[in-house]
């Protein structure tokens, strides 16, 4: 069955950086792209960057085009998400999400269990 | 950045009726539009896509309508289990694929 496991919660200070990790499995991992979502605590969800898999491509929001980067390593099946220059209105979960599609997009039809980043001093 | 707004926040509804959430895009984002379903807890689960399509394993009492910038998620005889946030999500063209900021259905 498909499942995407991402690494366990963080504790970072303000201005650290924080990768996440997001490990595919059930599925071949180049096929699908993956996306990052994160989810402040009580709010809504907030997109991030999208990678294609089979060639490393990605694409990020304006809003943290310069402080995110999306990388892969196929041999692993296993996506990441590094943010820098970390401030406290980055805690959030931090979530992976499979794509039905490469790209365009289709819907996020299976996502990880989120990891915790809480940015404190 | 195409904006989504859904409506109502809150939806009191009691077991076995009907909810009907709404979610109104900015601009038109034709029937690339997708609803999702999130527990407390628990990451979100794809319901619908394609505006209308249910995803795998998703009941019948769920049903996605609307094109253009006006949506609909219904949900015909609510269960227990279906007391969530839902939250509707463009991808259409360009990024960002934003998100609305969700509508709560609690029990009446």
């Amino acid at each position: 069955q498909v499942q995407l496991v991402q690494s366990g919660a963080e504790v970072r200070k303000p201005g650290a950086s924080v990768k996440v990790s997001c490990k595919a499995s059930g599925y071949r991992f180049t096929t699908y792209a993956i996306h990052w979502v994160r989810q402040a605590p009580g709010q809504s969800l907030e997109w991030m960057g999208w990678m294609n898999p089979a060639n490393g491509n990605t694409k990020y929001s304006q809003k943290f085009s310069d402080r995110v980067t999306i990388t892969r390593d196929t041999s692993a099946s296993t996506a990441y998400m590094e943010l820098s220059s970390l401030t406290s209105e980055d805690t959030a979960v931090y979530y992976c999400a499979r794509d039905r599609y490469t790209l365009p997009p289709n819907g996020f039809d299976y996502w990880g269990q989120g990891t915790l980043v809480t940015v404190s001093s | 950045e195409i904006v989504m707004t859904q409506s109502p926040v809150t939806l009191s509804v009691s077991p076995g009726e009907r909810a009907t959430l709404s979610c109104r895009a900015s601009q038109s984002v034709s029937s690339n539009l997708a609803w999702y379903q999130q527990k407390p807890g628990q990451a979100p689960r794809l319901l619908i896509y394609g505006a209308s399509t249910r995803a795998t394993g998703i009941p019948d009492r769920f049903s996605g309508s609307g094109s253009g910038t006006e949506f609909t998620l219904t949900i015909s005889s609510l269960q227990s289990e279906d007391f969530a946030i839902y939250y509707c999500q463009h991808y259409n063209n360009w990024p960002p694929w934003t998100f609305g900021q969700g509508t709560k259905v609690e029990i009446k």
